[in-house]
């Protein structure tokens, strides 16, 4: 099914090359962060998360950023792969349970 | 472990009528939270229970409503339907009362004509 708006900003990348998906948080109290990817038809699947005490935190082919001086996030994924081609949702936290608010995603598109 | 499964996966109602969603969490998780996606409004939270209990709720219409049973199976109902309410359904689970990472299943795709 459909997940994305008609309007996502699209990243599109040469297979091999890094990805740099970025996201601008609203909450200055948001002490947990969360990447999920969406395929066509697929539900959000986890990708990496990081709590606010933490700058960087890296994964396989994947690390999250967090500056919390300009509540920015980032996610890089390296050596992206035809594989990686899906939407991206940052999402956040502010210490309410397990609420999420999530941004309105990034679509990259990985060329072969 | 079995991931998050949601049922029906696809739904068509008539406005006017209601639908009941259904959940079931990764065993052992006892945290169920929903989340509506449209095109428009992109991910928005619903509402989120843990033992029973809802402990958030989102700004969403009293036409949305949801439970949890003991075996942390969750379901939500939509009354009334409107056009509006056509969208992917996400149901996400996870181990405790958060904030931690939860694991979505596949949705509901609800259509309303």
């Amino acid at each position: 099914g459909e997940s994305v708006g008609l309007h996502l900003p699209t990243l599109s990348v040469q297979e091999g090359d890094n990805s740099i998906i970025n996201c601008a948080y609203s909450n200055s109290a948001s002490d947990y962060f969360i990447w999920y990817k969406q395929e066509s038809g697929k539900g959000p699947q986890f990708i990496i998360d990081i709590r606010s005490n933490m700058d960087k935190r890296q994964g396989q082919r994947v690390t999250v950023l967090l500056n919390k001086t300009v509540k920015h996030l980032s996610l890089q994924i390296a050596a992206t792969q035809p594989g990686d081609s899906a939407v991206y949702f940052c999402a956040e936290n502010n210490n309410a349970g397990n609420m999420l608010t999530f941004g309105g995603g990034t679509r990259l598109m990985v060329k072969p | 472990k079995a991931g998050v499964t949601q049922t029906p996966r696809y739904l068509i109602k008539t406005r006017g009528q209601q639908v009941t969603l259904s959940c079931s969490p990764i065993s052992g998780h006892r945290s169920v939270s929903w989340y509506q996606q449209t095109p428009g409004q992109g991910l928005q939270f619903l509402f989120e229970y843990f033992s029973e209990t809802q402990r958030n709720k989102g700004n969403f219409p009293g036409r949305f409503s949801g439970r949890q049973f003991s075996n942390s199976r969750s379901e939500m109902n939509v009354s009334t339907l409107e056009l509006g309410d056509s969208a992917l359904y996400l149901c996400a689970s996870s181990e405790t009362a958060g904030p931690e990472r939860q694991y979505f299943g596949p949705g509901t795709r609800l259509t309303v004509t």
